[in-house]
C-alpha cells in the first residue's frame, strides 16, 4: 500500500512568487495535515483538512492556503513567498477523526525561497 | 501560554540507561496523546499513543499519563544510539476530535 506522497521533493523559488505544493494521503484516508519545518525548528501546524472542508488552521497568514479536493488529495499554496518561508512543508494524512487515530507523515517538500 | 511543551535538550544519556522525556499541555479537552520520533532530515513516525491515565508498554517504550496533572511522558529502557532522535509529543485537541498539534521535540542522544 503507498504512503503519503508529497510532490515536488525540492522546489526553489524566488521572493514573490508563488509555491504549489502537492499531497496525496494513504488510500481511504479523509484527513489532511500540513506542517512547516523551518531548520532546526519543530512542526508547526498549519492546515488541516477533512471531507473536503478546512476543519483548523495555525497561527500562518492569509497568504498560506490550501484545500481539499474530492479525492482527498491536498494542495498548499504560498503567495508572495518570503525569504522566512523556506523550510521542510510536511503533510499527514489519517483514516478518520477519531480519538485514536495515527498520522502518517509523507517525505515533505523542501521549498527554497532566494 | 504555549500548547504543548517539551524541554528542548539535548538529552544525552548513555546507551543503556532509561531515557525520560516529558510533555505538558495546556488544552484539558486533549483525548489522546502521541509520541513519534524524527530523524535529523526524516519524516516524524510514530512511536505509540495513549489515551488512559497510567501507563501504557510497547516493547522498550512506556507512556505514562496524567490527565490531572496534564502531563504526558515517554521512556525508553536500554537506550540504544538508534534512538538518538527528537521526540515530538503531540495531544489530540479540537471539538471534532484529530487535531495534532505537536510540541516543539526533545532530542535525545544516546552515547555509546
Amino acid at each position: 500500500e503507498a504512503g503519503v506522497t508529497q510532490s515536488p521533493t525540492h522546489l526553489i523559488k524566488t521572493r514573490g512568487q508563488q509555491a504549489t505544493l502537492r499531497c496525496s494521503p494513504i488510500s481511504g484516508h479523509t484527513s489532511v495535515y500540513w506542517y512547516q519545518q523551518a531548520l532546526g525548528l519543530g512542526l508547526q501546524f498549519l492546515l488541516w483538512y477533512d471531507e473536503g472542508e478546512e476543519r483548523n488552521r495555525g497561527n500562518f497568514p492569509p497568504r498560506f492556503s490550501g484545500r481539499q479536493f474530492p479525492n482527498y488529495s491536498s494542495e498548499l499554496n504560498v503567495n508572495a513567498l518570503e525569504l522566512e518561508d523556506s523550510a521542510l512543508y510536511l503533510c499527514a494524512s489519517s483514516s478518520e477523526s477519531g480519538w485514536n487515530t495515527e498520522a502518517f507523515f509523507g517525505q515533505g517538500t523542501r521549498l527554497t525561497v532566494v | 501560554q504555549k500548547e504543548v511543551e517539551q524541554n528542548s535538550g539535548p538529552l544525552s544519556v548513555p546507551e543503556g540507561a532509561i531515557a525520560s522525556l516529558n510533555c505538558t499541555y495546556s488544552d484539558r479537552g486533549s483525548q489522546s496523546f502521541f509520541w513519534y520520533r524524527q530523524y535529523s532530515g526524516k519524516s516524524p513516525e510514530l512511536i505509540m499513543f495513549i489515551y488512559s491515565n497510567g501507563d501504557k508498554e510497547d516493547g522498550r517504550f512506556t507512556a505514562q499519563l496524567n490527565k490531572a496533572s496534564q502531563y504526558v511522558s515517554l521512556l525508553i529502557r536500554d537506550s540504544q544510539p538508534s534512538d538518538s532522535a527528537t521526540y515530538l509529543c503531540a495531544p489530540t485537541t479540537g471539538n471534532y476530535g484529530q487535531n495534532f498539534v505537536f510540541g516543539p521535540g526533545t532530542r535525545l542522544s544516546v552515547l555509546p
